[in-house]
């Protein structure tokens, strides 16, 4: 199978625009959550969908919303874009949502906000 | 959420084991304690999880104390390959799903 894809993989962006990141699971798996990773904060949770239901929300602004499509895949959207939002953004897929189940990373996407 | 407490960094030889430890004195009757690693540049890995028992797999060993409020993850012949940021997480299942909660990690360096 092939494993959970991100593109872009790289980005620039200028304060103050808009972003959105795309996510494609793992074929099968139904939920996908959203990480922020940066220097200072580590890695971070954003958010998780499940049935393209918003099952669980990190504590980050309104700024950062997300969505998720009948076939799983799923994006990220980033509005007025703050120089603190140059991170990495990862995806995960897992089969559902239980605590159980092994989430599986993608590479990421590398956004830097000039 | 559950904290998880790991040392910042540890060292290892090449082929010998390594034992990384984790603390999470709060953990919930209902919390799986999973293990994942990060290499630079890439999305974290699975490495192994448990609930109760102690746990093996191809990767790597998981010692969980009888009390769960401590675990340790065992690397049985450390490579070079297995220099990574080991992040010890404890997974949450609450009524509106699950997430992952990362700690700060312990940096493995591997020596020839």
């Amino acid at each position: 199978k092939a494993g959970v894809t991100q593109t872009p993989r790289y980005l620039i962006k200028t304060r103050g625009q808009q972003v959105t990141l795309s996510c494609s699971p793992i074929s099968g798996h139904r939920s996908v959550s959203w990480y922020q990773q940066t220097p200072g904060q580590g890695l971070q949770f954003l958010f998780e969908y499940f049935s393209e239901t918003q099952r669980n929300k990190g504590n980050f602004p309104g700024r950062f919303s997300g969505r998720q499509f009948s076939n799983s895949r799923s994006e990220m959207n980033v509005s007025t874009l703050e120089l603190g939002d140059s991170a990495l953004y990862l995806c995960a897929s897992s089969p559902g949502a239980y605590s159980r189940e092994t989430q599986y990373f993608g590479p990421g996407t590398r956004l830097l906000v000039l | 959420d559950a904290k998880t407490t790991q040392p910042n960094s540890m060292e290892s030889n090449e082929e010998e084991p390594v034992h990384l430890p984790c603390n999470h004195s709060t953990i919930s009757g209902t919390d799986y304690i999973h293990w994942y690693r990060q290499l630079p540049s890439q999305g974290p890995e699975y490495v192994i999880h448990g609930l109760t028992s102690n746990v093996n797999n191809r990767m790597a060993s998981l010692a969980i104390a009888e009390d769960r409020k401590s675990s340790t993850l065992i690397l049985h012949r450390a490579t070079l390959r297995d220099a990574a940021v080991y992040y010890c997480i404890l997974r949450h299942q609450e009524t509106s799903g699950s997430r992952l909660t990362f700690g700060e990690g312990t940096q493995l360096t591997v020596n020839p």
